[in-house]
């Protein structure tokens, strides 16, 4: 079946525009979670979807970042008047079960390279 | 607050030696504790968890680890490294103790270089 997808795979812009990066999770997983991944770093917890709610935003850098999700469908995250600290690569996931860890798996997407010039 | 703490951003084997990464976490309770692989140009796969069934795991591709509450680690071992086993590898962890959701938190990572 289906993975994970995450679009576009490669996102170059310029400081100040504002981005669109979207995934589409794998069907039937309730749960989506954004991450982010800088140069030499781990990934960072951003924001996390239960349906189309998100219980928990506590990792958004700041106010330029926001995030949706239609249903348990398709999530876009959004930058806003892009920075150069912004670059990294953006890594989705989705999961079935998010209340029983012991028996639930995240899955991830290829994510996305995204370059503020 | 949960941490993973990832000893050596990089790590050499030569092929067929034994790989060995570490990873330490803090927490007052018995955490879920994971490794994933990353592959270049790929996503996160999962190797193995630790969810309190059994302290030692074992995974995809010959890789396990040991949860040792006393050293607070769960260490990757794999008897002997192959040439594909070259990527970087995270330690992560979900909080014990009732946790609502599957929030990860991630160590550093290490990169795994194999030599012929």
């Amino acid at each position: 079946g289906a993975g994970v997808s995450q679009s576009p795979s490669n996102k170059v812009t310029e400081k100040g525009k504002d981005v669109e990066l979207r995934c589409d999770p794998i069907s039937g997983h309730t749960a989506l979670y954004w991450y982010r991944q800088r140069l030499g770093q781990g990934l960072e917890f951003l924001i996390y979807f239960q349906g189309n709610s998100a219980p928990d935003k506590s990792g958004l850098p700041s106010d330029r970042f926001s995030a949706e999700r239609t249903g348990e469908s398709v999530s876009t995250l959004t930058i806003q008047r892009t920075q150069q600290e912004d670059s990294a690569v953006y890594l989705c996931a989705s999961s079935r079960i998010p209340t029983s860890p012991s028996q639930d798996t995240q899955y991830f997407g290829p994510g996305t390279r995204l370059t503020v010039l | 607050a949960q941490s993973v703490t990832q000893l050596g951003s990089h790590v050499s084997v030569s092929e067929g030696a034994l790989v060995l990464l570490r990873c330490n976490y803090s927490s007052s309770v018995p955490p879920y504790l994971f490794w994933y692989v990353q592959y270049p140009n790929q996503g996160l796969q999962l190797l193995l968890k630790y969810t309190s069934a059994a302290t030692l795991v074992k995974g995809i591709n010959g890789f396990e680890a040991e949860f040792k509450k006393s050293e607070t680690s769960f260490h990757l071992t794999k008897p002997s490294a192959h040439m594909s086993d070259a990527a970087e590898y995270f330690c992560a962890v979900i909080p014990g103790g009732g946790t609502s959701y599957g929030k990860l938190t991630f160590g550093q990572g290490t990169i795994l270089t194999v030599h012929p």
